[in-house]
């Protein structure tokens, strides 16, 4: 079965730090998928990104970068010179291919609170 | 406008009383997804659906009820609420299933007493 591990439950930083957010997964799967959302205090969910399991290239979007390593299946997601518009719960996110037998299901993590502080 | 919604935003119902929580999404998605939202357990997949007039268990089915006659609606039916219904809703649609992102509705605040 699959399965998503956020160890760390809250996160409070300051302003223009950066910081790591920790996702760990389980998989017997060699085809997945994985995908970190946020969640702001407004409640809804937000997409941020999708990796699959081929594709073990860092991945950096302004702020944001992403490390994906299979070796340690992990796939951090690190905010650099946080601001506090980055207060949110942060999930990681993971679906097996055809042949994992997920039906397509998306499990997530249990959420990152982080917290930014000016 | 284009995305996907869902009404009502707020409900507050009684014990025993159905209730359906509205879905629509205007990308024609073929899939569409529910889940619920509660503290200490994340995100947890109700059904699914893959198309118009198929759906499928997620996770947490029990005491649900789900239907999809057209692509772009997918209604939640409690068929009889229970207090360990309260929760966050979300509804979300994905183009294909596990590979791609699913795109999540603003969630509706389910309130049973």
């Amino acid at each position: 079965a699959q399965k998503v591990t956020q160890a760390q439950t809250e996160i409070s930083v300051v302003e223009k730090e950066d910081v790591t957010l920790d996702c760990v997964y389980e998989t017997r799967d060699t085809t997945y998928y994985l995908f970190w959302y946020k969640q702001p205090p407004s409640g809804e969910l937000v997409f941020l990104i999708r990796r699959n399991s081929f594709d073990e290239q860092n991945e950096i979007s302004g702020r944001y970068s992403w490390n994906f390593q299979k070796s340690t299946s992990s796939f951090n997601f690190t905010i650099t010179a946080s601001q506090v518009v980055d207060s949110a719960v942060y999930f990681c996110a993971l679906s097996e291919g055809p042949s994992g037998g997920s039906n397509y299901k998306l499990t997530f993590g249990k959420g990152t609170l982080l917290t930014v502080n000016p | 406008d284009a995305g996907i919604t869902q009404s009502p935003r707020y409900k507050i119902t009684e014990t025993g009383r159905q209730v359906t929580l509205m879905c629509h999404q205007t990308w024609s998605h073929s899939y569409m997804f529910w889940y619920r939202q509660d503290l200490g357990h994340g995100l947890r997949l109700i059904y699914y659906s893959a198309a118009a007039d198929i759906t499928d268990k997620g996770e947490v089915p029990d005491g649900y009820v789900v239907s999809r006659s057209k692509t772009e609606n997918f209604p939640l039916t409690l068929e009889s609420a229970t207090r360990s219904q309260t929760s966050v809703y979300f509804c979300a649609s994905s183009v294909r299933g596990e590979s791609y992102e699913q795109y999540f509705g603003p969630g509706t605040r389910l309130t049973v007493t």
